[in-house]
């Protein structure tokens, strides 16, 4: 099984500033990747897939880059609504997903 | 617009059956693959398994093999996953997701793994 690893587990920042999300996986997974949203009693919601194409309806704020191993998600001005929990996933062998990084309100 | 509604909280005893059920309405209820996939509390998602809507197939992760059994009923637009020989890590919200993949130009379903559109997710409580 292909083990993510996310960093931080905390991201503590104010609204404007640029948030840096990692994701490394313990083997390769190319460019199989996505990235997810997730808010208190919400589904994820989908946002970056195949590493760094947004999903439909995706602001351009979220950006998504890397491959084989080490992944990043990029917010580059936080606005109030984006601090929520962030959920890396592969797809490259079977799917698995890593632990979350929540970014909250410094 | 896509909505996929799930069925209510559920609490079972460890030992016993649930079945969760995701109505699908807002698209091409035989054109997309849907997928389980459930959070512990606190944890991150795990990817329970898929089924094909157009002809029934199905695809389960190896842990739940033998426990899960996912049907469908295309008159209704519903899919269901029911989980047998409950235990208290079975505690979790269950989510069906839609695959984003859609239809090729040849009819076929296309699988990507990737999910674009969530229910609203169904709290299974396993209790004495």
């Amino acid at each position: 099984e292909i083990v993510l690893t996310q960093s931080p587990a905390t991201l503590s920042l104010s609204p404007g500033e640029r948030a840096t999300v990692s994701c490394r996986a313990s083997q390769g997974v190319r460019s199989y990747l996505a990235w997810y949203q997730q808010k208190p009693g919400q589904a994820p919601r989908l946002l970056i897939y195949d590493a760094s194409k947004r999903a439909t309806g995706i602001p351009a704020r979220f950006s998504g880059s890397g491959s084989g191993t080490d992944f990043t998600l990029t917010i580059s001005s936080l606005e109030p609504e984006d601090f929520a929990v962030y959920y890396c996933q592969q797809r490259s062998n079977l799917v698995t997903f890593g632990g979350g990084t929540k970014v909250d309100i410094k | 617009q896509v909505q996929l509604v799930q069925s209510g909280a559920e609490v079972q005893k460890p030992g016993a059956s649930v079945k969760v059920s995701c109505k699908a309405s807002g698209y091409s209820f035989t054109g997309y693959y849907v997928h389980w996939v459930r959070q512990a509390p606190g944890q991150g998602p795990e990817w329970v398994g898929w089924i094909n809507p157009k002809n029934g197939d199905t695809n389960y992760a190896q842990k739940f093999q033998g426990r899960v059994t996912m049907t469908r009923d295309t008159s209704s637009t519903t899919v269901y996953m029911d989980l047998s020989s409950l235990r208290s890590d079975d505690t979790a919200v269950y989510f069906c997701a839609r695959d984003m993949g859609g239809t090729s130009m040849v009819g076929v379903l296309l699988i990507t793994d990737y999910y674009d559109f969530w229910g609203q997710g169904t709290l299974v409580t396993v209790s004495s």
